[in-house]
C-alpha cells in the first residue's frame, strides 16, 4: 500500500530565507506527484505536477523535483514571502487518478 | 469563470440525520473526486467516478453514498451510518486535457451536533 510521508511537519523561517520541504514515497509505481498549496480552513490549490517521466518542474520561485527510483520528492522555495504561509502538501497519483496524500508540511514565514 | 464550487461552506447536522453536500463544476471534467480531511492528517478519498453513472468506493466509503446522473455534478450524501463525520469534506476534479491535475473546490466543514 503507497504511503506518502512529509517532512518536516511544520517549519518557521525568517522572510527572504531559501526553503525546502520533502515528500517521500514507499511505492516508486506512481503516475505523477503534485504539490498543492492549503490556506487555513479553504480547499488545495495545486501548485506544480511532475510526471513520472519527468525530473522537476519549475513555477515562479518555487521548484519541485522527482528522484521515483529513491521516492523521493523536494519543494523548494526561493526567497520566502510572509505570503508564503499555508499548508503544503504532496500526493501521488497511483493510476486511475487517485491520488494518496501526505500529512503536509505546516509553513511560516515571519517578516 | 469556470471551477468548482461546493455548497454548503458550513454544515451542522444532529446525530442520526443524512445530509448531502453538494459538488458543481463547469470545467467540462470527467473524473470527480470526494476526499474528506480530519486534522493533522492528510485527505482520504470517500468516492470517485470517473463517468457519468458510474462511480467507484475509496478507501473510506463506509457511510457515505454518491451520485452521478449529470456530469457537472457530484453530491456527496453522509449518511446515518458514518460513525464520525465531523471532517472538512472536499470535492476534487480532472480533465482529459489537464494532464491528470487535480483541481479543488473550496470544501464544506460539516459538524455533528
Amino acid at each position: 500500500k503507497q504511503e506518502v510521508t512529509q517532512i518536516p511537519a511544520a517549519l518557521s523561517v525568517p522572510e527572504g530565507e531559501n526553503l525546502v520541504l520533502n515528500c517521500s514515497f514507499t511505492d516508486s509505481a506512481i503516475y505523477n506527484l503534485q504539490w498543492f498549496r492549503q490556506d487555513p480552513g479553504k480547499g488545495l490549490t495545486s501548485l506544480l505536477l511532475i510526471q513520472s517521466s519527468q525530473r522537476e518542474q519549475t513555477s515562479g520561485r518555487l521548484n519541485a523535483s522527482l528522484d521515483k527510483s529513491s521516492g523521493r520528492s523536494t519543494l523548494y522555495i526561493a526567497a520566502s514571502q510572509p505570503g508564503d504561509s499555508a499548508t503544503y502538501l504532496c500526493a501521488v497519483d497511483t493510476g486511475f487518478q487517485k491520488l494518496v496524500f501526505g500529512t503536509g508540511t505546516r509553513l511560516l514565514v515571519s517578516p | 469563470d469556470g471551477g468548482i464550487t461546493q455548497s454548503p461552506k458550513y454544515l451542522f447536522r444532529k446525530e442520526g440525520q443524512n445530509v448531502t453536500l453538494s459538488c458543481e463544476q463547469n470545467l467540462n471534467h470527467d473524473a470527480m473526486y470526494w476526499y474528506r480531511q480530519d486534522p493533522g492528517q492528510g485527505l482520504r478519498l470517500i468516492y470517485y467516478s470517473q463517468i457519468v453513472n458510474d462511480f467507484q468506493k475509496g478507501d473510506i466509503a463506509e457511510g457515505y453514498s454518491v451520485s452521478r446522473e449529470k456530469k457537472e455534478s457530484f453530491p456527496l450524501t453522509v449518511t446515518s451510518a458514518q460513525k464520525n463525520p465531523t471532517a472538512f469534506y472536499l470535492c476534487a476534479s480532472i480533465g482529459r486535457s489537464s494532464y491528470n491535475e487535480q483541481f479543488f473546490g473550496p470544501g464544506t466543514r460539516l459538524t455533528v451536533l
